[in-house]
């Protein structure tokens, strides 16, 4: 399966900070990646696919980039409501497989 | 907008078998989608399980392959998933999904189930 390596698994940040989470996959997988954000007791969140397409409805200040196997999702201004865990998502091999997740806390 | 609601026992016992069930609304099981089962273990990552189309196709899991069946219901517009011989190690919560562009567009809010005597 391909390993998918998140960093940081954690990080604190305040209101408005602008806050860079990365992925990296052990094998090439062109734009095949994707940021989910999860909270507990709602359903998960597709933010971003194909390594940089904003999903319907998703704000702007979420963004994605990235290629090959070094991927970014970086929230420009971080809001009340960013407070989660992201998953970054690769589905270029099957199985489909998921990195182990980044918790943003507040500061 | 498209809406799925996991459903089934929270406890399974040791050795017993898993069954939940994942109810679409706003949108049809016919459409051309594949709709996958997805879990969590407490304080793990993702792991995906399996996927069905509405023809009735799967694909699992090789991990899991041997224990798990999804299957679908079109005429209830919903699909499930067995599992098979739990242990505490299937202790997750189980999401079903929507696969759309390349990715899991849709989800359950998740269900948490106990394997557990």
């Amino acid at each position: 399966d391909i390993q998918m390596t998140q960093s940081p698994s954690s990080l604190s940040a305040s209101v408005a900070d602008r806050v860079t989470i990365t992925c990296r996959t052990s094998q090439s997988i062109a734009v095949y990646l994707n940021w989910y954000q999860l909270k507990p007791g709602k359903a998960p969140k597709l933010l971003i696919y194909a390594a940089s397409t904003l999903q319907s409805g998703v704000p702007s200040r979420f963004s994605g980039s990235g290629s090959g196997t070094d991927f970014t999702l970086t929230i420009s201004s971080l809001q009340p409501e960013d407070f989660a865990t992201y998953y970054c998502q690769q589905s270029y091999f099957t199985p489909w497989t998921f990195g182990q997740g980044t918790k943003v806390e507040i500061k | 907008q498209v809406r799925l609601q996991e459903s089934g026992p929270g406890l399974v016992k040791p050795s017993g078998t898993l069954s939940l069930t994942c109810a679409v609304s706003g949108g049809s099981i016919s459409s051309n989608n594949w709709w996958s089962w997805i879990r969590q273990p407490p304080g793990k990552g993702l792991e995906w399980i399996g996927q069905i189309y509405h023809s009735g196709g799967t694909n699992y899991n090789p991990s899991l392959k041997s224990r798990v069946t999804i299957s679908v219901d079109k005429s209830k517009n919903q699909f499930s998933l067995k599992l098979t011989s739990v242990t505490a190690a299937d202790t997750a919560i189980y999401y079903c999904t929507r696969v759309g562009k390349w990715s899991y567009d849709y989800w359950g809010q998740g269900t948490l189930v106990t394997v557990s005597s």
